[in-house]
C-alpha cells in the first residue's frame, strides 16, 4: 500500500541549530515533492516544491533534498528560530499526470529560544 | 502570493442541519479546487476536487450526496455538509492551485472549524 511517512514525534531543538525533516515515501513514483507549513487552527502555506529531476532546492534558510532512490526527502531549516516551530507537511503526487498531491501527517518542530 | 479565503472561520451546528462553507480565491481564478479533511493530529485528507462549471470528483469514501459540492464561478467553491453529526465534526480547508497543470503549489484556505452538537 501506498504510504508518506512523516516523523509523529516533535522535534525539539535549540534556537540558531539546523533543524532535519524527513519524509518518505513508500510505492509513490512522484513527478514533485512539496512542502508546507502548518501552524495551529490554520491553513497549510506552500514553502518549497521540488521536482523528481533535481536533488536539492534552496529558499532562505529553508533547503529540501530529494532522492528518488531512497524514496526520501530531507527538510532543513538552518539557523532556525522559535517562530519556525510549527508543523511541516510533506506532500507528494501520485505521478501519473495527476498532479494532486497526497499529505503525509506532518512533524511537529519546536525551537526552544 | 496568491489569497484563499474561508467562511465562516469557525460553526457550531445541531445534528442534522446543513452546514454551508465558502471557498473564495481572492485575486486568482481558479478553475480547480480541492477540500480536505482534517482530524487532529491526522494528515489533510483529499475529499473531493471541485471543477468550474461541471460536477466535482469525490475521493473513495466520500459520500457526495453527504457533501455537496458547487463550483459556480472562478473564484468561488461551496461545500455542504448536509445532515450534519457528531462525527462529521473535523476541520475543512480548501486550496486552490494557481494555474494549470502541473500546478507549482496550492494556496490554502486558513481552515473552517465544524463543530456538530
Amino acid at each position: 500500500s501506498q504510504k508518506i511517512e512523516q516523523n509523529s514525534e516533535a522535534l525539539n531543538i535549540q534556537e540558531g541549530k539546523t533543524a532535519t525533516l524527513t519524509c518518505n515515501y513508500t510505492n509513490y513514483s512522484p513527478a514533485y515533492l512539496q512542502w508546507y507549513r502548518q501552524d495551529p487552527g490554520r491553513g497549510p502555506v506552500f514553502l518549497l516544491l521540488i521536482r523528481e529531476n533535481e536533488k536539492e532546492k534552496r529558499k532562505e534558510r529553508l533547503k529540501v533534498t530529494f532522492d528518488t532512490t531512497l524514496k526520501q526527502s530531507l527538510f532543513h531549516i538552518t539557523a532556525s528560530q522559535p517562530a519556525d516551530s510549527a508543523t511541516y507537511l510533506c506532500a507528494l503526487d501520485n505521478g501519473g499526470g495527476s498532479y494532486i498531491p497526497t499529505f503525509g501527517r506532518g512533524t511537529s518542530l519546536i525551537v526552544h529560544p | 502570493g496568491a489569497v484563499v479565503s474561508q467562511h465562516p472561520s469557525w460553526v457550531i451546528c445541531k445534528s442534522g442541519t446543513s452546514v454551508k462553507i465558502e471557498c473564495r480565491s481572492l485575486d486568482f481564478q481558479a478553475t480547480t479546487m480541492f477540500w480536505y479533511r482534517q482530524f487532529p493530529k491526522q494528515s489533510l485528507m483529499l475529499m473531493a476536487t471541485s471543477n468550474e462549471g461541471s460536477k466535482a470528483t469525490y475521493e473513495q469514501g466520500v459520500e457526495k450526496d453527504k457533501f455537496l459540492i458547487n463550483h459556480a464561478s472562478l473564484t468561488l467553491s461551496t461545500l455542504t455538509v448536509t445532515s450534519a453529526h457528531p462525527e462529521d465534526s473535523s476541520f475543512y480547508i480548501c486550496s486552490a492551485p494557481q494555474g494549470k497543470v502541473p500546478y507549482n503549489e496550492q494556496f490554502f484556505g486558513p481552515g473552517t472549524r465544524l463543530t456538530v452538537l
